[in-house]
């Protein structure tokens, strides 16, 4: 199994550019996240996913959308990007259930907006 | 919005040293507090989730207790070694909010060999 895998590892793009962050997971997991990790500040939820067709906003959603497009992938995406949304931005996924809360993270995608 | 704190902000300690740090969190309303080991350029990996007051988990030399009462976890490292070296994240999650975990800055720990 591959776990969580984000796209791309890198990115640099200028402000006013949009781009779309891909994540997918082969655990047949239920629920799927997005966290932004920015320096001295813990990871903070974008959007999440409960399941498949259902989307809810985290704690900082502005200037993101995002698409669960199957049980497998769930996309970020930046529809005109601004310096403020530089940052580290982390997938992660989780299976259904009380016992099974803990959440799995991808490698992660470092975007930087000049 | 919960607020989750967490301390130190970081500690150096010598191999062989045992440790620990400190979550808090808001206790009312609480549903599930996770500890998570973030190691440099990997993503992080979950240690335990912990729900019930006065629980206490293990995993090799790494335990950790959960006073959901008066809002507080600590993560113990027994015995430390420079691999044990990693941020450690906890995170919390209130009541009928278990999806939207709420971080703490972290707690970097650095072992000496």
């Amino acid at each position: 199994n591959a776990g969580v895998t984000q796209t791309p590892k890198f990115q640099v793009l200028k402000t006013g550019q949009s781009m779309t962050l891909q994540c997918a997971q082969d655990m047949n997991h239920n629920s799927m996240y997005w966290y932004r990790q920015d320096p001295g500040m813990g990871l903070r939820l974008i959007y999440y996913s409960a399941s498949e067709g259902t989307t809810d906003k985290g704690e900082v959603p502005n200037g993101y959308n995002v698409s669960r497009l199957n049980k497998r992938e769930f996309s970020l995406r930046l529809e005109s990007a601004a310096p403020s949304q530089t940052s580290v931005y982390f997938c992660a996924s989780r299976a259904l259930g009380i016992r099974t809360m803990e959440q799995y993270f991808g490698p992660g995608t470092r975007l930087t907006v000049t | 919005i919960l607020n989750v704190e967490q301390s130190p902000q970081s500690l150096h300690v010598q191999e062989g040293d045992s440790t620990n740090f400190t979550c808090s969190f808001p206790s009312s309303n609480f549903y599930a507090l996770h500890w998570y080991r973030w190691e440099t350029a990997k993503s992080p990996e979950a240690l335990f989730v912990m729900t019930l007051n006065g629980d206490e988990k293990k995993k090799g030399r790494i335990s950790a207790t959960l006073n959901t009462k008066e809002g507080y976890s600590y993560l113990y490292i027994k015995g430390s070694q420079p691999e044990d070296s990693a941020t450690y994240l906890c995170a919390s999650t209130a009541q009928g909010g278990s999806e939207k975990l709420v971080f703490g800055k972290g707690t970097k720990l650095t072992v000496n060999p």
